[in-house]
């Protein structure tokens, strides 16, 4: 089967402008996640959705993020304005609806804001 | 302080050797503790899962967790240098994983 798909594999943008991150889950996987890992920190969660509902979105760290997933299909994650402490490497990834484990990550986005 | 600490290595071994990777975690909510593998540029990669205390082994890989000291183990066995990757513990209570922030591995042929 097909992996998790995302793109841009890597953007650069300067402060203020606007970026739109893509991801293609892996058919049939009902639940999608995004997730960031900044310099130097752990990869932390950001939101949750299971078909195009969002269950869990308490690690957005602003409303500068808005997150949606059209049709229960591919997400899109915005950046606007975009700040030099979004620059990070924004992984997204898929899992069938009942497995808690086992999820199955894409290559991520490295988004750097100069 | 952390949920999930992780000693970051790197961690510097001869092609053969034994590895052990260790993660302890402050949570007792947490159920499913995963080990991912992470070459560089790409995704992490799942190794291992284990929902209980105790043991679990795939090949050359095994998974130990005791949650009376919440703490979590991945033992290689005949390391490789195709092994050469970070390595990252990461835990749930529910669909959230929590990550420690990963060792970075190296076996030297």
């Amino acid at each position: 089967e097909a992996g998790v798909t995302q793109f841009p594999s890597h953007s650069v943008i300067e402060k203020g402008q606007t970026v739109t991150l893509r991801c293609d889950p892996i058919s049939g996987h009902d639940n999608l996640y995004w997730y960031r890992r900044v310099m130097g920190k752990e990869i932390k969660f950001l939101l949750h959705f299971v078909k195009e509902s969002k269950q869990d979105e308490s690690g957005m760290p602003n409303n500068r993020f808005l997150a949606e997933r059209t049709g229960g299909t591919y997400s899109t994650l915005k950046v606007q304005p975009a700040e030099l402490e979004d620059s990070g490497v924004y992984f997204c990834a898929s899992s069938r609806m009942t497995e808690f484990y086992g999820y199955t990550f894409g290559s991520g986005t490295r988004l750097t804001v100069v | 302080q952390k949920e999930v600490e992780q000693d970051p290595g790197p961690l510097s071994v001869p092609e053969g050797a034994i590895v052990s990777l260790n993660c302890t975690y402050s949570n007792s909510a947490f159920q499913y503790f995963m080990w991912y593998r992470q070459y560089s540029r790409k995704g992490p990669e799942l190794l291992m899962y284990t929902y209980s205390s105790g043991n679990k082994e795939d090949g050359r890989f095994t998974a130990q967790v005791d949650k009376s000291s919440k703490y979590i183990s991945l033992f290689i066995r005949d390391s490789q240098p195709s092994d050469s990757a970070t390595y990252l513990c990461a835990m749930n209570a529910g669909n959230m994983l929590t990550f420690g922030g990963g060792t970075r591995l190296m076996v030297k042929p």
